[in-house]
């Protein structure tokens, strides 16, 4: 399978600790998005990167949240001291560059998510 | 801070029906993808429209945009079952590269 993958597919922990999640995107694609999705609602933007650099990061993204994409391949995201209100779904997603005879859009393409539940 | 409106919130219909729902914005977007997600999946991407008054198919499934580029439908012709799912839209502005989603609509196709 060459699609987008996370891991861990769930994850439950208890308020107070800190968890990390890992997306290895598509090969190749040069850009990498992290979203937050919520019962009832569409995938709010977190952050996202372009090779190894962080170009932008969501006001609502507080400081107890922080993501790396060291090498421009794989990206973590890590939430230090969890609160309730951060149980939610975390999707991963990667685009290509865009084609030479277009410089945009930048299709994203989804992992299955990350499933976050805070007790 | 780009708002997408997706209507109707819920659709349920019986096999063999045709519905449309929408995506609407007082933003002009550069380009506006579509997505169907599963529970418990991510979205998946259905077909990206960036110019104002395309029209694009795809099988049963009949996307278009708007000609001010804010706004976008999709139609399915005789829905399937399979067709049951949450129907995402979302619009890229400025060529940001970053997509701002709509809240979706869930569809139910009743066999």
């Amino acid at each position: 399978d060459t699609g987008v993958s996370q891991d861990p597919r769930h994850k439950i922990t208890k308020r107070g600790q800190n968890v990390t999640f890992r997306c290895d995107p598509i090969s190749e694609h040069n850009r990498l998005y992290w979203y937050r999705q919520t019962l009832g609602q569409g995938p709010e933007f977190l952050t996202y990167f372009q090779n190894e650099a962080q170009l932008e990061k969501s006001r609502l993204l507080s400081d107890r949240f922080s993501a790396e994409r060291p090498k421009g391949s794989f990206s973590t995201l890590e939430i230090q001291r969890t609160e309730q209100g951060d149980s939610a779904m975390y999707l991963c997603a990667s685009s290509p560059p865009p084609g030479p005879l277009r410089l945009w859009p930048y299709e994203q393409y989804f992992g299955p998510g990350t499933r976050l539940t805070v007790t | 801070t780009q708002l997408l409106e997706q209507s109707p919130q819920f659709l349920s219909i019986q096999e063999g029906e045709n519905l449309t729902v929408y995506c609407n914005s007082s933003s002009v977007f550069s380009s506006l993808q579509w997505y169907r997600q599963e529970p418990g999946e991510g979205p998946v991407l259905l077909v990206t429209v960036v110019t104002g008054g395309e029209v694009k198919k795809l099988k049963r499934l009949t996307f278009q945009f708007g000609d001010a580029r804010k706004d976008s439908s999709l139609h399915i012709t005789a829905a399937q079952p399979g067709d049951t799912g949450l129907y995402l839209c979302a619009g890229e502005a400025n060529n940001a590269g970053k997509s701002t989603f709509g809240d979706g609509t869930t569809l139910t196709v009743k066999p």
